[in-house]
């Protein structure tokens, strides 16, 4: 049974830094993962979707890589902002790829 | 494109009623799969509906069910409402089978309370 975990649940940091946000997952036979972006009390976000043959994927500030034999993806934030602030979600295709399974986030805080 | 639609945006039940949920997918998505968000237990998977076929099944009791349309939209009704079945209920829509090679885009979700 594949499981996600995300580390750490929680991050606070300055405006402006650049940050790491991690995800793991147990079993490494995955066609893709993505990773989302949820504010308070809203649905998901879809920010990037790594395919299995890809190591990384950018959009504007957020870069994510995926290693597939670790069990490893992290998502980088570069110069971070307040309105970056949200929780962040990974998730894998699991069972017969037909559902996703996520890991429990990390609730990012970005102070002015 | 319009993304994801899903109404009613909030409910507040009793315990012991039904209610019924629903996703419009995005315009030419067939698939559209279910997920139930809650504090305790995270986001978990309910099912999946593709060309009017629950395609796969989370482990929910069978108070929790689904169809598809034919336009792919989809409903989720819940039955003999308990009050742990308090949650956001959130649906997500891809191009082909939920999974493999597709990208998964989520609704705003329904907040379903339970008195």
């Amino acid at each position: 049974k594949q499981e996600v975990t995300q580390i750490p649940a929680a991050l606070s940091v300055p405006e402006g830094e650049n940050l790491v946000l991690n995800c793991s997952f147990t079993d490494s036979a995955i066609y893709n993962l993505q990773w989302f972006r949820q504010d308070p009390g809203k649905g998901l976000t879809s920010l990037l979707l790594i395919q299995s043959s890809q190591r990384e994927q950018t959009s504007g500030r957020l870069n994510a890589s995926l290693d597939k034999s670790s069990g490893r993806s992290t998502l980088y934030i570069a110069a971070s902002q307040p309105g970056d602030s949200a929780t962040y979600l990974c998730a894998v295709p699991s069972g017969s790829a037909r559902q996703l399974t996520f890991g429990s986030g990390t609730q990012l805080t970005v102070l002015p | 494109k319009a993304g994801v639609t899903q109404t009613p945006r909030y409910l507040i039940k009793t315990r012991g009623q039904q209610v019924t949920l629903s996703c419009s997918p995005i315009s030419g998505h067939r698939s559209v799969s279910w997920y139930q968000q809650t504090p305790g237990q995270g986001l978990q998977f309910l099912f999946e509906y593709f060309s009017e076929t629950q395609r796969n099944k989370g482990n929910f009791p069978g108070r929790f069910s689904g169809r598809q349309f034919s336009n792919s939209r989809s409903e989720m009704n819940v039955s003999t409402l308990e009050l742990g079945d308090s949650a956001l209920y959130l649906c997500a829509s891809s191009s082909r089978l939920a999974g493999v090679y597709n990208e998964q885009f989520f609704g705003p979700g329904t907040r379903l309370t339970v008195l």
